[in-house]
This record gives structure tokens, sequence and C-alpha cells, in this order.
């Protein structure tokens, strides 16, 4: 199976901040890579796919990086509502491997 | 309203058997692919199941094979996660998902979980 493994678990950060999360898988996938943003009590929301592709709806703030082993998540200027958990999850084979989940915290 | 319900869920003992549901409604269940996700209390997601938009393909994470079966009804607009054999470690929020369009192989629709408890 190929292991996702995210970084940090956690972080703390103020609104209007710039936050990166990183993903790692450990094999390469080359961009299929999709990333989930996960608030309190509801279900995940799908954000990014194939790495950098904006999900319809999802604000302009959050875009995706990366390709084969080493990806990001950005999200510029960070808004109340954007704290979250956010998870990264591979669709380059079976079983569908998730990240552990960064969690982003108000600081 | 594109959306999806799960239910089913429940307290059940070791060793015992539930049968979820999920019933979709809002577009065309029958061109999509469709997924359980599991999530127990305070972890992150795992993959459970997948099944075809017509049941051609099915696959299960290495430990739910021989326990669990997924399933559809193209008619009735529902996929179906039967669990037989259920250890403590399944409790868990259990979600519906669909597939994004065939090839994307992102999960863009996904449902509010229903909660199984396996516990004596």
């Amino acid at each position: 199976d190929i292991q996702m493994t995210q970084s940090p678990s956690s972080l703390s950060a103020s609104v209007g901040d710039r936050v990166t999360i990183t993903c790692r898988a450990s094999q390469s996938i080359s961009t299929y890579l999709n990333w989930y943003q996960q608030k309190l009590g509801k279900a995940p929301k799908l954000l990014i796919y194939s790495a950098s592709s904006l999900q319809s709806g999802v604000p302009s703030r959050f875009s995706g990086g990366g390709s084969g082993t080493d990806f990001t998540l950005t999200i510029t200027s960070l808004q109340p509502e954007d704290f979250a958990t956010y998870y990264c999850q591979q669709n380059y084979n079976a079983p569908r491997t998730f990240g552990q989940g960064t969690k982003v915290e108000i600081k | 309203e594109v959306q999806l319900v799960e239910s089913g869920g429940g307290l059940v003992q070791p060793g015992g058997s539930l049968r979820l549901s999920c019933s979709a409604s809002g577009f065309t269940f029958d061109e999509y692919a469709m997924h359980w996700v599991r999530q127990a209390p305070g972890e992150g997601l795992e993959w459970v199941s997948l099944i075809s938009w017509n049941g051609g393909t099915i696959d299960y994470a290495d430990s739910m094979k021989g326990r669990f079966t997924i399933s559809r009804d193209n008619a009735k607009n529902s996929v179906y996660l039967q669990m037989n054999s259920l250890r403590t470690e399944d409790t868990a929020l259990y979600y519906c998902v669909k597939e994004g369009v065939t090839g994307t192989r992102y999960f863009d629709l996904w449902g509010r979980g229903t909660l199984v408890i396996v516990s004596s």
C-alpha cells in the first residue's frame, strides 16, 4: 500500500497568515493527489484534485502543487472559516490511502 | 438536491453483522462509482470499499476483505455495505461517497455518515 505522510500534524496560525501543508507519498504517484477539508462534526469536502486543480466553488486562496512524491496545499491569507483538518489522498492505486490529517487551529 | 443519505448504523456486539444503506439523489446514480470511507472516533479517514457504476469492479481494504460486501441497486439509487464478523476496531462513522466522473478518481460528494459501534 502507498503510505501518505502529512506534516505538520497540527499548526496554529492567525487570520491572514499564509499556511502550507506538506504531503509525502511512499512512492511516486504522479499527480494523483487530492486534498480534502473537514470541519468539526462535518463530512470532508473536496478542495483540490489532480494535485493542483481547484474544485468548483472553492476559494482561490487555496492552491495545490507538487508531483511524484511531494505535494503541498497552500492557503494564502487564512480566513476564520478555514480552521479545520486537512487530508491528502492518493488515487494512483488501490487502496486509496489518506494522510493522517493536519489540524489547523487558531493562534 | 444532490445528496447522499446513509442509514443502518447502530450498536452491535463483536462478531455481529450490520447492513449499511446509502440513498442517492440529485444526480444520475448509475453513471458513478461509489465508495465507503470510515472514520474512527477522533481519528483520520480510512477508505473501505469501492464499487464501479455497474458493479463490475469491486475492491476492499485488506482488513475488510472476507468480512464486508459492497453492492448497489441502480434502480433504487442505492449502495449497500454488508458488514459481518464485526470487531471493536470497526467502530467508526461510515461515510457513503460518490466518485467524480470516470477517470477522475476523486471523491466529490459525501454523505453525513452513519455511526457503527461495536461493543459488548
